[in-house]
């Protein structure tokens, strides 16, 4: 059973270029959640999305950042006219239901590491 | 809001005990998770407690409680690989979010 799966693993942007990273939760699960971490810092929740919803994007910036979890296909974040700031490790979790187990143990993929420059 | 508080840094030898504490302020409490972090990167699931009281896994214990705000981790018999970041992390609120601690970086020497 393949883990959760990142890509890509690294990626470097030039300001005002477009991020598109995507993950393919565990097979079986339908949560997944986006979380940010700067470097030498904790994880910061963005988003969380089942297929076709999002559910709670309070973590998010309002601008430049977006999120889906198509009915067929990888979630995938996106971050519009990047800026230095954006620079850092997006890690991508699921889950496999709401509540009880499988809330509280997320399955984390490896992150994409994003440098602008 | 929600905060959770640990320290920073932990230093231990091999075979030693170590206990990583952490603080938690919340509005509303699901209980509290623990993920460990090698270098940067994905993060492993640890332990959970809903309840107060000790969890054993293996050489890993978690403890809470609630009336305290207060849960730690404790690693029995340190080893080399045991070095990485070590976060808490409370579930937020009505939906399945997870709030992360600040991390404590353990340093198991020789």
């Amino acid at each position: 059973n393949a883990g959760v799966m990142q890509n890509p693993r690294h990626l470097v942007r030039r300001r005002g270029q477009e991020a598109r990273l995507r993950c393919s939760p565990m097979k079986g699960h339908s949560h997944v959640y986006w979380y940010r971490q700067l470097p030498e810092e904790g994880l910061k929740f963005m988003v969380y999305l089942q297929k076709e919803n999002i559910i709670d994007e309070s973590g998010m910036p309002k601008e430049r950042f977006s999120a889906e979890f198509p009915k067929e296909g990888p979630s995938i974040l996106r971050i519009q006219q990047v800026v230095r700031g954006d620079s850092a490790a997006y890690f991508c979790a699921s889950s496999p239901s709401r509540g009880g187990s499988g809330a509280y143990e997320q399955y984390f993929g490896p992150g994409t590491r994003l440098t602008v420059t | 809001g929600q905060s959770l508080e640990q320290p920073s840094e932990v230093t231990a030898v091999e075979g030693a005990i170590v206990q990583i504490n952490c603080t938690y302020q919340t509005s509303g409490f699901y209980g509290l998770s623990w993920y460990q972090q090698h270098d940067g990167g994905a993060p492993t699931f640890l332990s959970y407690n809903a309840l107060d009281g000790l969890e054993e896994t293996g050489r890993f214990s978690s403890f809470l409680s609630r009336s305290d705000s207060y849960g730690y981790l404790l690693l029995q018999e340190l080893q080399m690989k045991d070095s990485a970041s070590y976060f808490c992390a409370v579930l937020g609120g009505a939906t399945n979010k997870l709030i992360f601690g600040t991390g404590t970086l353990l340093a198991v020497q020789p």
